[in-house]
């Protein structure tokens, strides 16, 4: 199975900041069909989670263009450009090329 | 607009069952497979299995094996995650999502919390 880590699990930020986090897999996320089925999903306090960023770099529609990721084969990034009070919450990678897995999680709040 | 609305939350006894319905609407129920997810209280997201409205066809994650059984009606645009042989374990909020083509997660239910309890 592959495996899903994130760093860091907890980063405090300032308004108006950048933020990244890491996440790595344990193996190889391109598919066999060419595509890295790599996302990230943001879940807010008290609620379910939203998608964020699909195949590794592409926003979801609605999504604000801060938010942005990069990456390939098991190394990938998603950034804030300019944290906002509304981005405080939980992020989660998500690998969809063999079964499906998370990653743990890391917590962004304001410092 | 497309949203999925789940049952809702659910008090259980050790070894007991729970099914949980989501039921979608606003897109063609038949052309998007659908995902379960859990999350215990204060931890991560956990997936469970996904379904294919379609035929029924399902995969279910090997932890589940045995023990969770995914099954559909199209005919109110409905899927349901039945969980048995419940334990404390199992107290968490029990999510559908919807599956893109990109195998994105692009629309999720409101949860619903199952408690296991003696």
């Amino acid at each position: 199975d592959i495996v899903m880590t994130q760093t860091p699990l907890s980063s405090p930020v300032t308004l108006g900041q950048p933020a990244s986090i890491s996440c790595r897999s344990s193996q190889s996320l391109v598919h066999s069909d060419g595509n890295t089925y790599l996302s990230w999903l943001q879940q807010r306090p008290g609620q379910p989670p939203r998608l964020l960023i699909y195949k590794i770099s592409n926003r979801f529609s609605g999504v604000p263009d801060r938010f942005s990721g990069s990456g390939a084969g098991t190394d990938f990034t998603l950034k804030i450009s300019r944290v906002e009070a509304e981005d405080v919450g939980v992020y989660y990678c998500m690998q969809a090329t063999q079964g499906f897995t998370f990653g743990p999680g890391t917590k962004v709040d304001i410092k | 607009q497309v949203q999925l609305v789940q049952s809702g939350a659910e008090v259980k006894k050790p070894g007991a069952s729970v099914k949980v319905s989501c039921k979608a609407s606003g897109y063609t129920f038949t052309s998007y497979y659908m995902h379960w997810v859990r999350q215990a209280p204060g931890q991560g997201l956990e997936w469970m299995g996904i379904i294919n409205p379609s035929g029924g066809s399902t995969s279910y994650a090997q932890k589940f094996q045995g023990r969770v059984t995914m099954t559909r009606d199209t005919s109110t645009s409905t899927v349901y995650m039945e969980l048995s042989s419940l334990r404390s374990e199992d107290t968490a909020v029990y999510y559908c999502a919807r599956v893109t083509i990109f195998r994105g997660m692009d629309v999720w239910g409101q949860g619903t919390t199952v408690t296991v309890s003696s």
